[in-house]
């Protein structure tokens, strides 16, 4: 059973520039979250996504956007990319069906991304 | 304005002996709490978890305290394993909502 998986790995981008992350959560979760970790900081919340709606949303500007497919899965994308926004992006996944509000989060592996 | 601190940036123990992660957070509508574990490219997992209605969760070797009045949660690791080298993350979830809302963690080192 795959857990969640991102890509890219790893990412070079330059001021200015548009990125999107993908993440394919755990088989059988229809909920996705995204989570920014910069060096040395805990993950802080970006939004998340359940029935392809964004239902709870973090402290991010709205550069910071995202979407989920009916497959569940999800992009993360960022506009105008800033020094600043260079971090690790995880992603989350649960299941509505298990814990309720309780639910497990279970993370992938991150995409590391570096903005020149 | 961080709300989960974790105020020890890192810790140390020996093989077999006790390891205690501490937690404090400010935002009295969390409700419930967890700790991750993260080994170094890899994603947190999840740890074991307390709702805010107990003071004690117990999960073979790791032990979490919740003491509502303080504000204050601790993980115990006993015994501790040199497998147990992480970065350790506090989490609190509120009433209301979804998000995880993580401290800055803990990275313990278990020595043989």
């Amino acid at each position: 059973d795959a857990g969640v998986t991102q890509s890219p790995t790893h990412l070079i981008k330059t001021r200015g520039q548009q990125v999107t992350l993908r993440c394919s959560p755990k088989s059988g979760h229809d909920t996705v979250s995204w989570y920014q970790q910069a060096l040395g900081q805990g993950p802080q919340f970006i939004f998340q996504y359940y029935e392809e709606e964004e239902r709870q949303r973090g402290n991010f500007p709205d550069r910071f956007s995202g979407h989920q497919f009916p497959n569940y899965s999800s992009e993360l994308n960022v506009n105008a990319l800033l020094l600043g926004d260079s971090a690790l992006y995880l992603c989350a996944s649960s299941s509505t069906l298990s814990g309720g509000r309780y639910n497990e989060q279970f993370f992938g592996p991150g995409t590391r991304l570096t903005v020149l | 304005d961080q709300q989960v601190k974790q105020n020890s940036p890192s810790l140390s123990v020996q093989e077999g002996r006790i390891s205690i992660l501490n937690c404090d957070y400010t935002n009295s509508m969390f409700d419930y709490f967890l700790w991750y574990k993260k080994y170094p490219a890899e994603g947190p997992t999840f740890l074991i978890s307390i709702s805010s209605i107990k003071d004690k969760n117990e999960d073979g070797r790791f032990t979490v305290f919740l003491n509502k009045s303080a504000k204050h949660l601790s993980l115990h690791i006993v015994p501790s394993q040199p497998g147990d080298s992480a970065v350790y993350f506090c989490a609190a979830k509120g009433s209301v909502g979804y998000a995880l809302n993580f401290g800055k963690g803990t990275s313990l080192l278990v020595t043989p």
